[in-house]
This record gives structure tokens, sequence and C-alpha cells, in this order.
């Protein structure tokens, strides 16, 4: 249980376009999921927590005009790089929340490598 | 503000030793503990919490951990390494701030296993 899935798992593109990525919780809701970014041989980076029906909430300097977050359902959240650029190549994990107040924990999905060229 | 601290970026064993990842967190309040794997290019797998109760908690692949509130520690072990345990770990826990929502990561503990 508590399968969390990504896609794609890999995207290259050029630089000024955007990229979406999709986060599904599998076999469970969420109503709450969150959005990470990874630099090599780092730790993660928390970028924002997306709240199912209502706006997400980014941590400090993270531009929201870049990261678009939607949460439209409880499986799925998508995170928009949008006119992406070489420094916005990472590796960005998505996670969700299973369980009652306090007690929750985050699942983690695999992973979306982006590569902008 | 919440902080977790994993002494040692690397640590090595040979196959068959014992496995010690230390993780000491800051905080007044007794958060929830986890302890996270994650292998090349994929995302991090559950290993096992902490959240009420024993203290000594078991996880998956035979991994376990001890809450020490007295040492404000988690050490995660496994008494006999195997090849396949090679892969970075990551210290976490909950931030009681956030209402205990928001995971705070350690930097990570990069395991390597000799034959």
């Amino acid at each position: 249980g508590a399968v969390v899935s990504q896609h794609p798992s890999w995207v290259i593109c050029k630089s000024g376009t955007s990229v979406k990525i999709e986060c599904r919780s599998l076999d469970f809701q969420a109503t709450t999921m969150f959005w990470y970014r990874q630099f090599p041989k780092q730790s993660l980076m928390l970028m924002a927590t997306s709240n199912e029906g209502s706006k997400a909430t980014y941590e400090q300097g993270v531009e929201k005009d870049k990261f678009l977050i939607n949460h439209a359902s409880l499986t799925l959240s998508t995170l928009t790089v949008t006119s992406a650029h070489p420094e916005d190549s990472s590796f960005y994990i998505c996670s969700a929340r299973f369980g009652g107040q306090g007690v929750a924990t985050q699942y983690f999905g695999p992973g979306t490598r982006l590569l902008v060229l | 503000a919440q902080s977790v601290t994993q002494l040692g970026s690397h640590v090595s064993v040979s196959e068959g030793a014992l496995v010690l990842l230390r993780c000491n967190y800051s905080s007044s309040v007794p958060p929830y503990l986890f302890w996270y794997v994650q292998y090349p290019n994929q995302g991090l797998q559950l290993l096992l919490k902490y959240t009420t109760g024993a203290t000594l908690v078991k996880g998956i692949n035979g991994f376990e951990a001890e809450f020490k509130k007295s040492e404000t520690s988690f050490h995660l072990t496994k008494p006999s390494a195997h090849m396949s345990d090679a892969a970075e770990y990551f210290c976490a826990v909950s931030d009681p701030g956030t209402g205990f929502q928001k995971l705070v990561f350690g930097t990570g503990t990069r395991l390597l296993v000799s034959p």
C-alpha cells in the first residue's frame, strides 16, 4: 500500500519551454502532497506544500510563478516548471501524506529528472 | 528551527559487518522520526518510523532504530550488512512547528558495502 507514482521519469526540454510533472497517489487519497527538489549528492529541499482544492504554500525563495502547482483531486498533484532554464535542471520528487493528523507519513514518488538544454 | 544532523556523509562497511548510521535532532518537543533509503536515480523508500510507544523500532530489510530522548538521537542499525544495502540514507523528523506536517531532512549518509 501507499504507492506514489510520478510521470514522466525523465524529461529533456529546450530552454524557454514549460514542463509538467504529475504526482499520483495510487492506492490512497492524499489531501496533502509535497514537492521537493534534489541537487546531485545533496539532500531534499522542500519547494512547496500542495493542498487539494486550495493554493499551494511555497517555501521561502521558491518562485511561485515559475513553479506552478495544482492539486485538483485527492490523488493528483502537478508541478509545472514554466519557461524552464538550464538552472532548473534537477531531480524533482513528490510525496503524498498518508495517515491521520500527527502520525501521517510521507510516501515518495520515484522522482523526475529534468534536463533543460 | 528544527534541524537534523547525520554524522558522516559516507560510511564504509564490509559485507556481514554491523551497520550504524547516526542521526541527531534538535527539538524541545519529541518529534516523529523517520529513516528513508534512496537508491540511485530513485525516490525515497520508507525504512522505518517512530511516532509513539516502543522506542526500538524495526523496519524493512533487517534495519532497526532506537529513539533515545535523552540523547536526542535516532540511530539506524543493521546487524549484518548486505551488498544490496549500499545506498543513500536520510534521517528525517516531522516538524512540530508545522503541526508535524513537514519533514526536515538530514544531509544524508552514503553507505558503501565492500565484499
